[in-house]
This record gives C-alpha cells, structure tokens and sequence, in this order.
C-alpha cells in the first residue's frame, strides 16, 4: 500500500506555545489528505479536509483558528495547534488518499502524540 | 462522518481461536474497509471491499460486504499473539474519500 509519513511522532510542548505536525505522502500524490484527534480508546474523530492549493475544510466544532491547516504541495500537509493548552494534548492522526478514484481508501501516517505541559 | 455500528467493543480470546466481528449501519455504502491500530500507531488497511457480496480474503483475515450494502464483517482465523490490537471497520460512499469509522474492537489475545 501507499506510505504516508507523519513528523514528530511525539511533541511535548509548554502551553502557550505552538506546535506543527507534518504528513508527507512518500511514494504518491494526494490531493486531499485529513486530519483526525484520537482520545485514548476510542475511535478517530475527524478534524479537517485539507486539499492541495486551497483552504480546508473544518468538521463542525473544530476551531479552525486553533488548528491550522497547510497543504501546499501534493505530498505535504501540515496541521499547527496554535497557543496549545493541556486539553489540545491527543494522538493526531493524518491519512491521504492514495487508492483507486472514489473506492475510499485511505492511508495512515504513524501519529503524532502531543503532550501539552 | 457518521459512526458505524461496531460490535464486540472488546474480545479476550486464546491463542488459537477465531474470531469474529462486525459493522452495521442504517445508511448505504460503496466501499467496506477495515483496518488494525496498535498502540501508538495509526490505522493500517487490512481489507478493503468494493462490491455487496464479495467476501475477501487476506491471509487468516476474511472479510465481507454485506449483501445490503449495510454491513460488513471481519474474521480472523486462528489467532495468534501478534493479532492483538484494535480493528476499526470504515465505510465510504461519496466521492470525497471521507469515512465513517466503527468505534473500534479491542481484541486480545491469551497465549
């Protein structure tokens, strides 16, 4: 299957600060890749649509001036939680489409754990 | 997107054993995939079904796309440690690659 990278895998960060994950799809192009947070036994919460050259799109209740959104080339997205707080701290998850046109499939980078002090 | 009907939430099993779970839902979907997250890690795709009927094969996995397009299921056969994790189903049916997920079942697996 299609690889897709995620960097860092973990980030402890004070709050206040700002923190950037990016998610590289290796060995294709993905026009569109998302965003999900991922709370301790449960299922993947989807954050945000992101598309290459254009603004991405929130689920409802995701701030979107919180959680910054990038895509500006076809193997790069990047998501920046900005002034983090202790409640921002979760498992990112990034996933890019990289199957056949429509089936759905969809490819996972590793996770990124973000630890807000 | 819309949560997918997910069941069991969790399974003790011992090594050896088969398993079985499974995903409903009230709304259609084109596409059936499932996918197993260990701890840490994100979701790697497993199965990915694209037909109602069609039952596929992935080593001891098995997966199914429910005649009604309404649901899938998932076995695993002859379990073994490495098995261990938790199995997301995902179903898809519009034309922006977005999923609905299961809830997720946790299994596990006793030597």
């Amino acid at each position: 299957g299609a690889v897709v990278s995620q960097h860092p895998s973990w980030v402890i960060c004070k709050s206040g600060t700002s923190v950037k994950i990016e998610c590289r799809s290796l060995d294709f192009q993905a026009t569109t890749m998302f965003w999900y947070r991922q709370f301790p036994k449960q299922s993947l919460m989807l954050m945000a649509t992101s598309n290459e050259g254009s603004k991405a799109t929130y689920e409802q209740g995701v701030e979107k001036d919180k959680f910054l959104i990038n895509h500006a080339s076809l193997t790069l997205s990047t998501l920046t939680v900005t002034s983090a707080h202790p409640e921002d701290s979760s498992f990112y998850i990034c996933s890019a489409a990289g199957g056949r046109p429509n089936t759905g499939e969809l490819f996972f980078g590793e996770g990124s754990r973000l630890t807000v002090l | 997107g819309q949560q997918l009907n997910q069941s069991p939430q969790s399974m003790f099993i011992q090594e050896g054993e088969d398993v079985s779970m499974n995903c409903t839902s009230s709304s259609i979907f084109n596409t059936w995939l499932w996918y197993k997250q260990e701890p840490g890690e994100g979701p790697v795709l497993l199965i990915a079904l694209y037909k109602a009927g069609e039952l596929t094969s992935n080593g001891r996995l098995t997966a199914q796309f429910g005649i009604t397009r309404k649901d899938s299921f998932l076995n695993i056969s002859a379990s073994i440690p490495s098995d261990v994790g938790i199995y997301f189903c995902a179903g898809h049916r519009s034309n922006d690659y977005k999923l609905s997920f299961g809830a997720g079942t946790t299994v596990t697996v006793r030597a």
